[in-house]
């Protein structure tokens, strides 16, 4: 059960593109397709923005997508805009009945 | 609108125990799985525990397994945690939440903070 890895930090401009990359082993990311990710501004409970490694739930904005390749999953951020300044967390399935998290992503819109 | 509020959380003494509570509403609390996530003070979310709809099943991540116990009273819409044999690294904001099953945690509460300090 150990953390996924995550970038610890990424940044871009207002309008551009950004990919946190969300690293885990086959026995995790690349073993299920239950891969989720959290934003969660400071002093803020987490948000639930991607499940199922690609659906966003009723709410989260289309800027918002996932995607995975074998052990590594990715959140990507359209359109950057001020408000999606936070921290980003990936989670897994980890196989009976367990999950794991990833380290965070603090994102940085200049 | 569904809330879930924590409670119990404070400060103990290393090998202490607390009770930590989880007041649920706005939805129907026994059709949900439910867990416990934490979060140290400057640190990442680690999944804690997960109990489903009847408490009949019980999954905990392995730093905490013969310590914690996860319990929920469907009657009193509540979770609950108890922690024993506290540890420093168990010092950490606990967020009760809704689990959808997977991965999905799709509500939360704001959170409880426990500090394991002599």
């Amino acid at each position: 059960q150990s953390a996924l890895t995550q970038p610890r930090s990424v940044s871009g401009s207002p309008g551009q593109s950004v990919t946190i990359s969300c690293t885990g082993t086959s026995s995790d990311v690349g073993g299920y397709n239950y891969v989720s990710w959290y934003q969660q501004h400071p002093g803020k409970a987490p948000k639930l923005m991607i499940y199922d490694v690609t659906k966003r739930p009723s709410g989260v904005p289309d800027r918002f997508s996932g995607s995975k390749s074998g052990n590594t999953a990715s959140l990507t951020i359209s359109g950057l805009q001020a408000e999606d300044e936070a921290d980003y967390y990936c989670c897994s399935y980890a196989g009976s009945y367990t999950l794991v998290f990833g380290g965070g992503t603090e994102l940085t819109v200049l | 609108e569904v809330q879930l509020v924590e409670s119990g959380g404070g400060l103990v003494q290393p090998g202490g125990s607390l009770r930590l509570s989880c007041a649920a509403s706005g939805f129907t609390f026994s059709s949900y799985w439910m867990s416990w996530v934490r979060q140290a003070p400057g640190k990442g979310l680690e999944w804690v525990a997960n109990i489903k709809q009847d408490g009949s099943e019980k999954y905990y991540v392995d730093s905490v397994k013969g310590r914690f116990t996860i319990s929920r009273d469907n009657a009193k819409n509540s979770l609950f945690l108890q922690v024993n044999s506290l540890r420093a690294e168990d010092t950490a904001v606990y967020y009760c939440a809704r689990f959808r099953g997977r991965t999905d945690f799709d509500y939360w509460g704001q959170g409880t903070l426990v500090t394991v300090s002599s």
